[in-house]
């Protein structure tokens, strides 16, 4: 079965610190990857996806075919970067999204 | 433009009754998806509507089943609810089907099941 998964269920970094949070998905071809944020009290929403190749809020995706990782980084960690972040990647044929359990980013001040 | 709006947002129920939830997408987005949010398996997708058609389904048992009208707005429906039903079922709407239309998501309704 295809698998998403994020190793941390809570990741805590000072201020200013770089941060990452992990993805690793199961083996497929060519995978199309997401990560979604979710702001306390706030829907869930697209951060970035992987074939745009962007940053967005000053984080960064870059997809490891050959580690099949997909980590998002930030070299400085705001306050404000505080939420549930999600991986995600569109599976199979029938175009299901598969979904990590989440990481909740934690910046402390 | 308006959000993804769900209701109701709350709901109680006892074990073997059924529930309908309500989705109403962005204006203009055709495709509705429905996930299934808990804590100990996270984000579960259940189907997909484009069209008024199912165009993809989750591992789910028959209980769950949903339809989508003309006007794009959709409806899942869960049967014979266990306690294990319990959670936040997510609805997300987006223009079509290519991978490269962004998901939008609603507020969620929280399903407790007593």
């Amino acid at each position: 079965a295809q698998r998403v998964t994020q190793p941390e269920k809570l990741l805590s970094v000072f201020k200013g610190a770089p941060v990452e949070l992990k993805c690793n998905y199961s083996y497929s071809g060519s995978p199309e990857l997401f990560w979604y944020v979710q702001y306390s009290r706030q829907r869930l929403q697209l951060l970035l996806r992987h074939i745009s190749r962007e940053s967005i809020k000053g984080f960064t995706a870059d997809l490891n075919k050959g580690e099949t990782s997909f980590h998002l980084k930030k070299p400085f960690a705001q306050e404000e970067d505080s939420a549930m972040y999600y991986c995600a990647r569109y599976a199979g044929n029938n175009r299901k999204l598969i979904w990590g359990l989440g990481t909740s980013l934690a910046v402390n001040p | 433009k308006a959000g993804v709006t769900q209701t109701p947002r709350y709901l109680i129920k006892t074990r073997g009754q059924q529930v309908t939830l309500s989705c109403s997408p962005i204006s203009g987005h055709r495709s509705v998806s429905w996930y299934q949010q808990t804590p100990g398996q996270g984000l579960q997708f259940l189907f997909e509507y484009f069209s008024e058609t199912q165009r993809n389904k989750g591992n789910f048992p028959g209980r769950f089943s949903g339809r989508q009208f003309s006007n794009s707005r959709s409806e899942m429906n869960v049967s014979t609810l266990e306690l294990g039903d319990s959670a936040l079922y997510l609805c997300a709407s987006r223009l079509g089907l290519p991978s490269t239309d962004t998901q939008y998501f609603g507020p969620g309704t929280r399903l407790t099941v007593l």
